[in-house]
């Protein structure tokens, strides 16, 4: 079975609205963290945000905010006010156990295009 | 904080050829990720290092990949005899081990095997 599942190849948004980017996850392990990063056409993978398993708030940096359900196994990334330069491909990865011994499993990305 | 370095960006070689990947890891970071990334298979995880020794090299393909890791600011990845089916692009990240901490990628060095 997939660890982490995004199933939207693409999304589009009109530039200074919010989108929501979907990602479901798989595991049995209660301490995980999860992750999401960015990937413009440039090639190189960012780090947006993080999620612990054990945190009972959503997480938050600056315009990307992370909608985690734990009971659902989601961990949905919202893009507030999307600009042009949001345009990338992005993806969700879950890191499991309690240190960071562990790999990140990726998704397979969400291609999200920012329209003006 | 200079971030993951990785050689060359561009590596362009003939089927057949040794081809050595490179990396230096952020300083401070004990661990460290080799992984490939293709259209058809995304980012898959090929090895990866703690304290420089190799922990998990389950995802690497087969015997004609190697990695090497002999210090602590530096990591190898070498392939021979390379194969068109290899071209990618290659990232090394490294981290520190906590369980919040992200991996931070290098540029990544693409492959093409002709």
């Amino acid at each position: 079975a997939q660890k982490i599942t995004q199933t939207q190849p693409g999304m589009f948004v009109q530039e200074k609205e919010a989108v929501t980017l979907d990602c479901t996850y798989d595991t049995s392990d209660p301490s995980y963290g999860l992750f999401w990063y960015k990937q413009p056409s440039s090639g190189e993978m960012i780090f947006l945000i993080y999620q612990g398993s054990y945190d009972q708030q959503n997480a938050t940096e600056g315009r990307y905010s992370l909608n985690f359900q734990k009971a659902r196994k989601s961990a949905n990334l919202v893009i507030s006010a999307s600009q042009l330069g949001d345009s990338a491909m992005y993806f969700c990865a879950m890191r499991e156990g309690r240190t960071g011994a562990n790999n990140l499993f990726f998704g397979t990305g969400t291609r999200l295009t920012v329209i003006p | 904080d200079a971030g993951v370095i990785q050689s060359p960006r561009h590596e362009v070689t003939e089927m057949g050829q040794e081809v050595t990947l490179r990396c230096k890891p952020i300083s401070g970071h004990d661990y460290l990720f080799w992984y490939r990334q293709t259209m058809m298979r995304g980012l898959e995880l090929l090895i990866y290092f703690n304290n420089n020794v190799p922990i998990d090299d389950s995802g690497m393909p087969e015997d004609r990949f190697s990695a090497k890791m002999p210090n602590a600011s530096f990591s190898t990845l070498k392939i021979q005899p390379s194969e068109p089916r290899d071209s990618a692009v290659y990232f090394c990240a490294s981290s520190l081990g906590r369980n919040n901490s992200p991996l931070h990628f290098g540029n990544g060095t693409r492959l093409t095997v002709t």
